[in-house]
């Protein structure tokens, strides 16, 4: 079947750390990836996406490229502030298929 | 404009009560998703309206009852809940619901069952 495994949280970082949450799947065909991230007692907000192998979804300092031969889509960031502590869910979507599939969440924290 | 809102924000109902979620979006989307998340947990499939017809049912109980009355509209009409649902409740949409459809999600209903 077609699932997500992200690293297992909670992560801590002092600001300006650099930031790596892997994240792999299982799917058939060439599915789409998804990075999204939710704060304390808010929604998902997307952060990046990425729709076909070896392309690059970038958003606010954080980066994920998506992977064919590993199957990944590790999310990185060069420089973690506090404000981006919260939870960062990766997601898989199939073609033809309305399902998004997430991955368990990994918890940031990012001390000062 | 790429809101999607959720009312109530909270929800506290009894057992017994007759409630319903509501979600709107005004993006023109036309596929529209209930989620359900337990805390410290990922959202997990509910329900897929695609054109306003109920095209995914992930075998939810029956004590959950979606409506899509319109494009811009997805309700979650529930009644005699178990303690056990209580959890954050969301709504989202996407443009058509193809694969590469990013899905807009509101800020969820928060619902208790005492």
């Amino acid at each position: 079947g077609n699932s997500v495994t992200q690293m297992e949280g909670p992560v801590t970082l002092s600001e300006e750390a650099f930031l790596t949450i892997n994240c792999t799947y299982t799917a058939t065909g060439y599915p789409s990836l998804f990075w999204y991230v939710q704060y304390p007692g808010e929604g998902l907000q997307l952060l990046l996406k990425a729709t076909k192998a070896d392309d690059k979804g970038s958003n606010k300092g954080f980066e994920a490229t998506y992977r064919k031969e590993t199957t990944s889509f590790h999310l990185e960031k060069g420089s973690v502030q506090v404000s981006d502590s919260a939870v960062y869910f990766c997601a898989l979507k199939r073609q033809n298929n309305n399902d998004m599939r997430f991955g368990a969440g990994t918890r940031l924290t990012v001390k000062p | 404009d790429t809101e999607v809102t959720q009312t109530p924000k909270h929800l506290v109902m009894g057992m017994t009560n007759k409630k319903s979620l509501k979600c709107e979006q005004h993006m023109g989307h036309r596929a529209m998703y209930w989620y359900k998340q337990k805390a410290k947990k990922p959202p997990e499939l509910m329900f897929v309206y695609s054109y306003e017809k109920l095209s995914i049912n992930e075998s939810v109980p029956s004590r959950f009852s979606p409506e899509c009355p319109n494009s811009s509209l997805l309700n979650l009409h529930l009644h005699a809940l178990q303690p056990e649902d209580s959890a954050l409740y969301l709504c989202a949409s996407s443009v058509t619901g193809g694969a590469t459809d990013t899905q807009y999600f509101g800020p969820g209903t928060r619902l208790t069952v005492l």
